[in-house]
């Protein structure tokens, strides 16, 4: 039968306006998230982490939200720069064991200069 | 540091062909995964290791696909025989402890099967 390719969701936004990326998680018991950035021809790249037991994290223009009680990550990018176009994907502890680090599906995203 | 090492780059092979891929990790780091990233499925979990012992190999997707780490700074992933839906990037990443700090990934190597 006729396969189905994964619908990666995509984001364009405005060089110089501020990003939001979305990641639902499955695991209710993960205590550790992180966001990592892939560019074409790489591997993902490390941007932030978090811990459950934290709401908020700010880093460089870039700002994790975590909320717990309906299971939702959040990235936030200031000031959206051409170099910031990319696959963007959340991670947390696997539902089985601690140690295992599951990807979420990612977001696609194009800035437009 | 290098960071983590894999080879090669990219892998062109016929269907029946054995594939064996290759990672360095960055030195110390006691945990390396091995993770394949397709279109169809995005990034999957093959196996990791700690301290050179598999620890969970529920990702492997068949008998064909094995993966062995002889020391600390060596690991690989094995394929034979090789099918075309084997055709995918495949990358290694370690981490020093898990929990608590971030993947560090190669660049992975593109295998494709004809």
């Amino acid at each position: 039968g006729e396969s189905v390719g994964l619908h990666l969701p995509t984001l364009s936004v405005q060089e110089g306006d501020n990003s939001i990326i979305n990641c639902a998680y499955s695991n209710s018991a993960s205590d550790y998230f992180i966001w990592y950035k892939q560019e074409s021809g790489k591997g993902p790249q490390f941007i932030i982490d978090i811990r459950s037991n934290m709401d908020k994290r700010q880093g460089q223009r870039v700002t994790v939200l975590l909320n717990k009680t309906v299971k939702h990550l959040s990235l936030q990018i200031a000031a959206t720069q051409p170099g910031d176009s990319a696959v963007y994907f959340c991670a947390e502890n696997g539902e089985t064991s601690y140690d295992k680090v599951i990807f979420g599906p990612g977001t696609s995203l194009s800035v437009i200069p | 540091d290098a960071g983590v090492i894999q080879s090669p780059r990219h892998e062109v092979t016929e269907m029946g062909q054995e594939v064996t891929l290759r990672c360095k990790p960055i030195s110390g780091h006691d945990y390396l995964f091995w993770y394949r990233q397709t279109m169809m499925r995005g990034l999957e979990l093959l196996i990791y290791f700690n301290n050179n012992v598999p620890i969970d190999d529920s990702g492997m997707p068949e008998d064909r696909f094995s993966a062995k780490m002889p020391n600390a700074s060596f690991s690989t992933l094995k394929i034979q025989p090789s099918e075309p839906r084997d055709s995918a990037v495949y990358f290694c990443a370690s981490t020093l402890k898990t929990g608590a700090g971030a993947l560090h990934f190669g660049n992975g190597t593109r295998l494709t099967v004809t």
